[in-house]
Order: structure tokens, then C-alpha cells, then sequence
């Protein structure tokens, strides 16, 4: 019930195009989903999250969207530069007491200038 | 800003050796994670600590253990290297305010140590 699928595992846009980044959980329990962006040979860096009482967040060109009800939750960039070009990762956080995340598999997005 | 530090970028040892991976933040946070990243499989949870001398299994602890002597030091040992265990190891913190919502906090990441077990 922890794990989380995300998809697609690579994605390809025109610049100026947008992306979207869909992850599914299972565990209703889960409270808590950010978003981290991986640039190649770097460290994951937290770029967008969101709490279970909230159903969409934006900031500047990333939005993220939580469906509780179907549990999924999607990253959104619109306007999509050449610098968006990096590896994505959505978690979730299954334990409302607890501090462990589950990590989905990653979703290489190149931004084609 | 949090600052988590590994003590290497690229590490190479030979099977069957003992080895540290150390991970030191100066954030005071109380968690902190090692984690290995594979391609193909995301990250994935080895061990956890959430307060000094206190650790718990991840979804992968084969293999490995770690210690948390001082809060800001989380050390992973490989206790006799294989080379299945080529890989690139992130440590991450995170703090713990409270119970509830308060207490999603995010994770800050280290810069990686790419492990090569020849």
C-alpha cells in the first residue's frame, strides 16, 4: 500500500509546450506529496509540494494537483524552458506519525529547444 | 539554507571490504535517511533514523547498517562490499516539529556518493 506508480517514465516537450507528471498511490492514509527535480549529476531538490487538505498549489510555472478521492496527484509545468530538462520524482508520505517517504521511479523530462 | 554533506563524491572498493558512507547536516533536523538510486527503480529506503541511536529498516536493508551516535551524523556500513551494491547512495534529513500536518516537513538531499565495488 506504500508504493507509488508514476508515469510516464520519459517525457519529451517542445519548448513553450506543457508537461504533466501523473503519480498513484493506494494508501488513503497519506498526507503529504512533494515533488522533487533531479538535474543530471546533482542532488533531488524539493520543488513543489502539497498537504492533503489542499487540492492544487502553484508556484510561478509549476502547479500540483491532489485527487484524494482517486489518489493521484500530478505535477504541472507549463511554459516549459530547456532548464525544466531533468529527472522528476513525486513521493508520498503513508504515515501520518511517521517520517518515511515512498518515491515513485522518476520521469526524465527533456525540454526540446 | 539545510546543508547536508556526504563525506565523498566517488568512493571505489573492492568486494568482500567493510565501508563508510558518512552524511553529516547542520540543520539539527531529527530524521534523517540513506537511500540507493538505480536507474529504473527510483530511490529506494535502506535505513532510516529519527533520533540519535535509534535506526529502522528501509524497504532494502540487506546487506547493510548504519549509526547515529550524534544527531548530526548518519553513517551507512556495507559490511563486506558486493558488487550489487554498485550504486549511488543519498543521504537525506528532514525535520519533525510536531504531530499532524505540521509534520510533513520535505527531505534535503546530499550530493550522492557514487559507490563502484569492483
Amino acid at each position: 500500500g506504500e508504493n507509488v506508480e508514476q508515469h510516464p517514465s520519459t517525457l519529451s516537450v517542445q519548448e513553450g509546450d506543457s508537461a504533466v507528471i501523473k503519480c498513484t498511490y493506494s494508501d488513503s492514509a497519506s498526507n503529504y506529496f512533494p515533488w522533487y527535480k533531479q538535474e543530471l549529476g546533482k542532488r533531488p531538490q524539493l520543488i513543489i509540494d502539497i498537504r492533503s487538505n489542499v487540492g492544487e498549489k502553484k508556484d510561478q510555472r509549476i502547479a500540483v494537483t491532489l485527487n484524494k478521492t482517486a489518489k493521484h496527484f500530478s505535477l504541472h509545468i507549463t511554459e516549459t524552458q530547456p532548464e525544466d530538462s531533468a529527472v522528476y520524482f513525486c513521493a508520498h508520505k503513508p504515515n501520518v506519525l511517521g517520517n518515511q517517504f515512498y518515491f515513485g521511479t522518476g520521469t526524465s523530462l527533456t525540454v526540446i529547444p | 539554507d539545510v546543508k547536508v554533506t556526504q563525506s565523498s563524491r566517488y568512493l571505489v572498493k573492492r568486494t568482500g571490504e567493510k565501508v563508510f558512507l558518512e552524511c553529516v547536516q547542520d540543520m539539527d533536523h531529527e530524521n534523517m535517511f540513506w537511500y540507493r538510486q538505480d536507474p529504473g527503480l527510483g530511490l529506494r529506503l535502506i535505513y532510516f533514523s529519527y533520533d540519535v541511536k535509534m535506526k529502522e529498516k528501509g524497504d532494502i536493508p540487506e546487506g547493510y547498517s548504519v549509526s547515529r551516535e550524534k544527531k548530526e551524523r548518519f553513517s551507512l556500513i556495507l559490511e563486506s562490499a558486493s558488487t550489487n551494491q554498485t550504486s549511488m547512495y543519498l543521504c537525506a534529513s528532514s525535520h519533525s516539529p510536531g504531530t499532524g500536518s505540521i509534520s510533513n516537513q520535505p527531505q534535503h538531499f546530499g550530493d550522492g556518493t557514487r559507490l563502484s565495488i569492483l
